[in-house]
């Protein structure tokens, strides 16, 4: 079974650039979820969606933030303009369905992005 | 709000045992535990659901104690293997094992030397 997928794998910029990363769950997998994770902390959510919908953006800088996940796979995280503080790495993660018991997370290799 | 895990870090010597905490200020309804490797992405370990339910992964055994509002991780044995960074998470809500909204905590980083 093909696992998460995500591209790039590294990324360089300079602030006040723009940047954008894609993401292709699991196959069959109707929630995606966006995570930021600074070194030496723990991965923090973005953004869920369930099938395109977005379930929770709460903690998603809107300012400078955006996603869209198009038809319900592909899923796509932009920073514009990005910040010294963005740099981290950004996790794709997706799951079977919202509200099953004993539902894990599969998570992609992730984004690492250095801002300049 | 984000749980609180201890210690931040341990190094043990292969076959020794260890135990990582996870405490949450608020309620807890579950308990979810992953294991990341360095330069790599997490993986799921578990979930624990209300009830004080224990679980076993390899070695690695859990506990959930909702009234106390936090879980435990036990590694027994330890191999080189089990070297990382554990986190635990905690879902927005009442869902029961659901991974919807998952707050993760403050990471506890495992070494295991030969």
């Amino acid at each position: 079974e093909a696992g998460v997928a995500q591209s790039p794998r590294y990324k360089i910029i300079e602030k006040r650039q723009s940047v954008a990363f894609w993401c292709n769950p699991i196959s069959g997998h109707a929630t995606l979820y966006w995570y930021q994770q600074i070194l030496g902390q723990g991965p923090k959510l973005l953004i869920q969606f369930q099938n395109n919908g977005v379930v929770d953006d709460s903690q998603l800088p809107k300012d400078r933030f955006s996603a869209e996940r198009l038809k319900g796979v592909d899923s796509t995280l932009k920073i514009q303009p990005a910040k010294l503080e963005d740099s981290a790495v950004y996790l794709c993660a997706s799951s079977l369905d919202k509200g099953r018991r004993n539902e894990k997370l599969f998570f992609g290799s992730g984004t690492q992005l250095s801002v300049l | 709000q984000q749980p609180v895990q201890s210690p931040q870090a341990v190094i043990l010597r292969e076959g020794e045992d260890a135990v990582i905490n996870c405490s949450s200020s608020k309620a807890l309804y579950s308990v979810h535990w992953y294991r990341q490797k360095h330069g790599e992405a997490p993986v799921f370990l578990m979930i624990l659901l209300k009830g004080g339910e224990q679980k076993g992964h390899e070695k690695i055994s859990a506990s959930f104690n909702e009234k106390k509002q936090q879980s435990s991780l036990y590694l027994t044995a330890s191999q080189l293997s089990y070297s990382g960074t554990y986190f635990c998470g905690t879902p927005k809500g009442a869902n029961t094992g659901t991974a919807s909204k998952l707050t993760f905590g403050t990471g506890t980083r495992l070494q295991v030397t030969l």
